[in-house]
């Protein structure tokens, strides 16, 4: 089976920078993707990383180590509207299609 | 239509009805999900569709079923709601080559009885 973990609670403040960690045990990866989530909305894609490295797209950057089974997720420059829950979720491979499975989600408040 | 389209937005069920959820795109994309949603679990999928025609069984199946009789429609249907089925569903589309990249609907908030 396969198993990820991130930090269920993240708090910090406006204008901050915050990472948001996550491990994985699985077979059959192809990579890790970032998703934003607000209370009541529906979850919206940030970022993919298939290769060994760092990803920027502008305040948010995304890590990955496939050696460590590892990733994280970076957010610059805080701002209230980052207040929200951010899922890393892995790539794997299905049949003979990728499909994602999901963690459980951290719920990041940003503080004025 | 701009994206992804659920309805009913919400509804509540009584224990034992049958329910069909509807999820239509625009985008023209192969590959179609079903998620639930449920506190503390994040997303599980339940079933999937790589292209009109197919489907495939998810992680957590049981008590759903689904159809895809073309590109842009993916019906979920519970045969027989229980109140375990109470949860937040959404739909999602993908391009079949860039599963990573998923585009999600605004979901369907279902509360069983």
């Amino acid at each position: 089976g396969q198993s990820l973990e991130q930090p269920s609670e993240v708090t910090a403040v406006e204008g901050a920078i915050v990472q948001i960690n996550c491990t994985y045990q699985t077979s059959g990866f192809y990579g890790l993707s970032w998703y934003q989530q607000h209370d009541g909305g529906a979850p919206t894609f940030l970022s993919y990383n298939a290769l060994d490295g760092l990803e920027e797209t502008g305040r948010f950057s995304s890590f990955l180590s496939r050696s460590d089974s590892y990733g994280y997720l970076l957010l610059q420059e805080l701002q209230m509207k980052d207040s929200a829950s951010y899922f890393c979720a892995v790539s794997l491979l299905r049949g003979s299609a990728r499909q994602l499975t999901f963690g459980s989600g951290t719920q990041l408040t940003v503080l004025p | 239509i701009a994206g992804i389209t659920q309805a009913p937005t919400s509804q509540i069920l009584a224990a034992g009805r049958r329910m069909t959820l509807r999820c239509t795109q625009d985008m023209r994309h192969n590959a179609m999900y079903w998620y639930r949603q449920d506190l503390g679990l994040g997303l599980r999928l339940i079933h999937y569709s790589n292209t009109a025609g197919t489907t495939g069984k998810g992680e957590v199946p049981d008590g759903y079923s689904v159809s895809r009789a073309n590109t842009d429609d993916f019906p979920l249907t519970l045969a027989s709601a229980v109140p375990s089925q109470t949860s937040v569903y959404f739909c999602a589309s993908s391009d079949p080559g860039q599963a990573d990249t998923q585009y999600f609907g605004p979901g369907t908030r279902l509360t069983v009885l």
